[in-house]
């Protein structure tokens, strides 16, 4: 499995747009990238996933580089509410294995 | 309606007791699992279930015992419960597809006090 790595921390002000980026230099063919989001006292909730170029949902969007070793996860107008610490995972989706390894991601945090 | 419920949401139990964490899923899914998660540190993962009566061992699998009676229910048993099993403890769950891989789905968590 492909190793992740993220920014300790960032900060951004309400309104801003926050970009946290994610470095997986040995991702192979098979693996997906995903991205989840815990907040204090919940467990952690689903944001997006992609395998290569630019996927956006509802809530983010998700910039996958063409040699596919760099996704930057978009959060536009963050609030309070994005506070949270943000985990990237890549996973193998090929052979029905699957599993989510969970590092220690990017906490975010977000001021008035 | 949260799909992914866990109970006791909050537990105190006393060394060499046994503690069942019982978790319940409204989604259909396939797939169920059991993580832990310790002060500064990420997930990871205990047991996994690929559905009714399976039960496959994770990363930490020491320890615990997890059972799988039905689709929508998945317990972690602890048969002897140690201090060092105090933390917090998430049930996901999930469905696997072809080239998306397994979206997963998770409860609120039930905190393990052992003492």
């Amino acid at each position: 499995l492909a190793k992740t790595t993220q920014p300790p921390s960032m900060e951004a002000y309400e309104g801003q747009e926050v970009n946290v980026s994610c470095s997986h230099t040995n991702i192979a063919t098979s693996e997906y990238i995903y991205w989840y989001r815990q907040v204090p006292h919940q467990g952690p909730q689903f944001i997006i996933q992609g395998y290569k170029d630019y996927v956006v949902n509802e809530v983010a969007s998700l910039f996958i580089s063409a040699d596919r070793k760099l996704s930057t996860l978009s959060l536009p107008w963050v609030s309070l509410r994005d506070a949270a610490v943000y985990y990237c995972i890549v996973t193998d989706t090929s052979s029905g294995s699957w599993q989510l390894i969970f590092g220690s991601g990017t906490q975010l945090t977000v001021m008035p | 309606e949260a799909a992914v419920t866990q109970s006791p949401r909050n537990k105190v139990a006393v060394t060499g007791g046994k503690v069942t964490l019982s978790c319940n899923q409204t989604n259909n899914h396939n797939n169920m699992y059991w993580y832990r998660q310790d002060t500064g540190h990420g997930l990871r993962l205990i047991h996994y279930s690929y559905g009714a009566g399976s039960t496959e061992k994770g990363d930490i699998p020491d320890g615990y015992k997890a059972s799988r009676p039905s689709q929508e229910n998945f317990s972690l048993i602890l048969e002897l419960a140690t201090p060092s099993q105090t933390s917090v403890y998430f049930c996901a769950s999930g469905d696997w597809g072809w080239g998306v891989g397994d979206t997963q789905y998770f409860g609120p968590g039930t905190r393990l006090l052992v003492l």
